[in-house]
């Protein structure tokens, strides 16, 4: 057990609709990431952030993803006018304090399905 | 962009077997790690290396990280069906986050 809770686990959904995915670590965690793995690759990075800052947003990110963070603490990523291409792993990943060693504790995701 | 580059893809041995996979990339590691998946799961964190040449045993498993910080590859003692899943490499560029490989997806026939 990781600590880190994702909802839903499964999301089945018609392109074209708004999808959100929470992202819950249990104890308090500067920095939390966000990757994405399609079937057969490996995580790509979306985005991150420090506490509530979003401080990086890879060019996957495209203007219909957008994550939050607002107390720090859980976060969000939604995804606007969901497309095919989007079907994926949604991975959750946070890193306790201290410098980044690259040490990532991931949840166990939450894979969309766009129709 | 760095890229790493893991080889091979897909490996199916029989149990009891030997076997390693790599990972390779073009630019120098501030880190690396070992990541292990299972199906419908987030990557599980093996090990983490820094050292250039650095051995790190895990029972039955021993990594090892370049001289050059570039490589690294997962040595796997009589492999156990319990060893099936994908195994990720994944590298710090000296930035705040981390570069994943594709992966070797192995499988361990009973």
């Amino acid at each position: 057990d990781t600590g880190v809770s994702q909802d839903p686990r499964h999301k089945i959904t018609k392109r074209g609709q708004n999808v959100t995915f929470r992202c819950d670590p249990i104890s308090e965690h500067n920095r939390l990431y966000w990757y994405r793995q399609t079937l057969g690759q490996g995580p790509e990075f979306l985005t991150y952030f420090q506490n509530e800052a979003q401080l990086e947003k890879s060019r996957l990110l495209s203007d219909r993803f957008s994550a939050e963070r607002p107390k720090g603490s859980f976060s969000t990523l939604e995804i606007q006018r969901t497309e095919q291409g989007d079907s994926a792993m949604y991975l959750c990943a946070v890193v306790t304090g201290g410098p980044f060693t690259g040490e990532l504790f991931f949840g166990e995701g939450s894979r969309l399905t766009v129709l | 962009t760095q890229l790493l580059e893991q080889s091979p893809q897909f490996l199916s041995i029989q149990e009891g077997e030997n076997l390693t996979v790599y990972c390779n990339s073009s630019s120098v590691f501030s880190s690396l790690q070992w990541y292990r998946q299972e199906p419908g799961e987030g990557p599980v964190l093996l090990v983490t290396v820094v050292t250039g040449g650095e051995v790190k045993k895990l029972k039955r498993l021993t990594f090892q990280f370049g001289d050059a910080r570039k490589d690294s590859s997962l040595h796997i003692t009589a492999a156990q069906p319990g060893d099936t899943g994908l195994y990720l490499c994944a590298g710090n560029f000296g930035n705040e986050k981390l570069t994943f490989g594709t992966g070797t997806r192995l499988t361990i026939i009973p």
